[in-house]
């Protein structure tokens, strides 16, 4: 099983409809998650962390589940620049006080006219 | 932006030469990565840093040699290039349990 585990899709999408990603991770010991968004040819770039509670910004909401081990990430009124493709990150420890960030291999996410 | 930069941006070399990738940060993180990404791959872990003259080998480390002597900078060196190391390679930074910033990417070309 991989450590970090998302659906890559891609998931095509109208404009305006609501879509969400899940993602897995294997270390129940690991101790925070991010979402991060990559443009085509361009670098990853935070796009939200992922808090116990729950968080939300704007038509973006992430969400965690430790007991089930995933993240999610909610996109309301999809927009036509959500288009990307959406990381899971997830730091977990490694070797004493050590941390390693795990990257998922990324959802593609196409919003169409 | 979290100030990391990478050089150079672009690079084409020849097979079997040298060459070094500079990842330079200015807020002073502990924690340096080199990743590569390939379609199909995601990005991958060659090497990171826990700090100076402290690193550690990635999933992808064979090929490659990294150095951290300051705290700002984080060379990335290929021994002798091979056209299994073209690729876009991406160097990030973070400080203890925050995200990580990502350098804009090197696209180098083994021909």
């Amino acid at each position: 099983r991989k450590e970090v585990e998302q659906d890559p899709g891609p998931f095509n999408v109208p404009e305006g409809a609501t879509v969400a990603f899940n993602c897995t991770y294997s270390n129940s010991a690991s101790q925070s998650f991010f979402w991060y968004r990559q443009d085509c040819r361009k670098e990853p770039k935070l796009l939200m962390s992922v808090y116990s509670s729950g968080n939300e910004d704007g038509r973006f909401t992430a969400q965690l589940n430790r007991a089930s081990q995933y993240i999610s990430l909610l996109i309301r009124d999809s927009k036509l620049s959500d288009s990307a493709t959406y990381l899971c990150v997830v730091n977990t420890p490694h070797g004493g006080n050590n941390r390693k960030l795990i990257w998922g291999l990324g959802t593609s996410l196409a919003v169409n006219p | 932006d979290a100030g990391i930069t990478q050089s150079p941006r672009h690079k084409v070399t020849e097979t079997g030469t040298p060459v070094t990738l500079r990842c330079h940060q200015t807020e002073n993180h502990r924690y340096m990565y080199w990743y590569r990404q390939d379609p199909g791959h995601g990005l991958r872990l060659i090497h990171y840093s826990y700090g100076v003259k402290d690193t550690d080998k990635g999933e992808v480390s064979d090929g490659y040699s990294v150095s951290r002597s300051k705290t700002e900078d984080f060379l990335l060196t290929l021994e002798s290039a091979t056209s299994s190391q073209t690729s876009v390679y991406f160097c990030a930074s973070k400080r203890e349990g925050t995200e990580a910033f990502f350098g804009q990417g090197t696209r180098l070309t083994v021909v």
